[in-house]
């Protein structure tokens, strides 16, 4: 079974610009969760989506956006990019709504990479 | 609120040496789940172990241990043997109780960079 699937894997943008991140959960997964992890920090929570509604939101400004589409895909969303958004985006995905809270399981894709220039 | 704290940026051991990672967590909950992920150069977070609030028993995988002291609120992490292939970056997380019908997270610390030198 595939994993977590995540594209692309790498990506450089000019400040100002706009992004779209995108993940695959796992077959039968309804849960997708979305992380930022700067350089030399630990993950920081952004958003989660369960069944097509968002669950959750971290402390991010509202240049930040994602949804999640019936297939249970998920796109993470950044306008007007910073210098700051430079980090590696997780994406993590759950078979439950409770997400690591559950016996579901709560896997992580290997992330997109985003260089902001 | 919920935090968890690392605070040991960076371990270098000699291969065979055995390392301890500390981690120590904050949270207004009687229930919830600690976590420990090892994150290699190629950036996924590979999932190592989960252990709920109510169970204080010492865990042993292979090389691998976990004691979990909820009186100091301290869940450490154990390399025994340490080889070059767990050179990567450890992370503690904690995930408190949903909250009505939101969602969950898992709070990280800043996670620990282990280096195993021949």
């Amino acid at each position: 079974d595939a994993g977590v699937t995540q594209s692309p894997t790498h990506l450089i943008k000019t400040r100002g610009q706009h992004v779209t991140l995108r993940c695959s959960p796992i077959s039968g997964h309804k849960s997708v969760s979305w992380y930022q992890q700067v350089l030399g920090q630990g993950p920081q929570f952004i958003f989660q989506y369960y069944e097509k509604e968002e669950r959750g939101r971290g402390n991010f400004p509202d240049r930040f956006s994602a949804r999640q589409f019936p297939n249970y895909s998920s796109e993470l969303n950044v306008n007007a990019l910073l210098l700051g958004d430079s980090a590696l985006y997780l994406c993590a995905s759950s078979g439950d709504r409770d997400g690591p809270f559950t016996n579901y399981g709560y896997t992580f894709g290997s992330g997109t990479r985003l260089t902001v220039v | 609120a919920q935090k968890v704290t690392q605070a040991q940026t960076e371990i270098s051991v000699v291969e065979k040496e055995d390392v301890t990672l500390d981690c120590v967590y904050e949270t207004r909950d009687t229930t919830y789940y600690l976590f420990w992920y090892k994150q290699p150069p190629s950036g996924e977070l590979v999932f190592l172990i989960r252990r709920n609030s109510f169970d204080e028993q010492n865990e042993i995988s292979g090389r691998y241990s976990w004691n979990f002291q909820k009186s100091t609120s301290s869940f450490n992490f154990t390399i025994t043997a340490s080889q070059v292939v767990d050179s990567a970056v450890y992370f503690c997380a904690l995930s408190e109780p949903p909250i009505g019908g939101g969602g969950n997270k898992l709070t990280f610390g800043t996670g620990t960079q282990l280096k195993v030198e021949l």
